[in-house]
């Protein structure tokens, strides 16, 4: 019975470096999404994906930042380049599709906490 | 876009009381839910409830979709109830949650 599963769950870069961020959605979930916690601020929603399709990447960074959710595999989340500023939590979430927008709970992972030295 | 409130920010409890959490919206939504951020950061996911009333143990909430706001209800609170409480909407014909700000609650001994 796993959950949505993240990792790492601690990940430290110097700047510079690329960060490579890794969600498995609950088994049989077909929707993944990726969200931003800045220390003392709420999430912020960064890109929603289907299996190979971006569906909404309005919160995501223009530069530097892309997502993917594979055929085969699971979700990545990539930062190119990494600054001081993309320190914070990233957590991923995942649901059902049954039909209609948004009316399916999303269920999270633990977040993995980014570090930039 | 639509913007949600929550209130109080901060609250400090003695074990046992009782409190309610509000969480007002701006939009009418489809999707409406409850977390608890523990001290460890992890995201615990309370209610999914985007009208009506459910319980679970020593939680409740009531989501009045209507009149845009929710209550999330903690009755004799115990200090593994700390952390920050966030409730989150989803906008019609969307399928990203919004965020509120968060009531950051501790509950002493």
């Amino acid at each position: 019975n796993a959950g949505v599963m993240q990792n790492p769950r601690h990940l430290v870069r110097r700047r510079g470096q690329e960060a490579r961020l890794r969600c498995s959605p609950v088994k049989g979930h077909s929707h993944v999404y990726w969200y931003r916690q800045l220390p003392e601020e709420g999430l912020k929603f960064m890109v929603y994906l289907q299996k190979e399709n971006i569906i909404d990447e309005s919160g995501m960074p223009k530069e530097r930042f892309s997502a993917e959710f594979p055929k085969e595999g699971p979700s990545i989340l990539r930062i190119q380049q990494v600054v001081r500023g993309d320190s914070a939590a990233y957590f991923c979430a995942s649901s059902l599709n049954l039909g209609g927008a948004g009316n399916q709970p999303q269920h999270f992972g633990d977040g993995t906490r980014l570090s930039i030295l | 876009g639509i913007q949600v409130e929550q209130s109080p920010p901060d609250l400090i409890l003695q074990e046992g009381a009782n409190s309610t959490l509000r969480c007002n919206f701006s939009d009418s939504v489809n999707n409406l839910q409850w977390f608890h951020q523990n001290p460890w950061g992890q995201l615990i996911n309370l209610f999914y409830i985007p009208s009506g009333t459910k319980q679970n143990g020593r939680l409740s909430a009531t989501t009045v979709a209507t009149e845009r706001y929710s209550l999330l209800y903690i009755s004799s609170s115990q200090t593994t109830d700390s952390g920050v409480y966030f409730c989150a909407v989803g906008p019609y014909n969307t399928d990203k949650l919004i965020f509120g700000t968060g009531t950051r609650l501790q509950v002493f001994p």
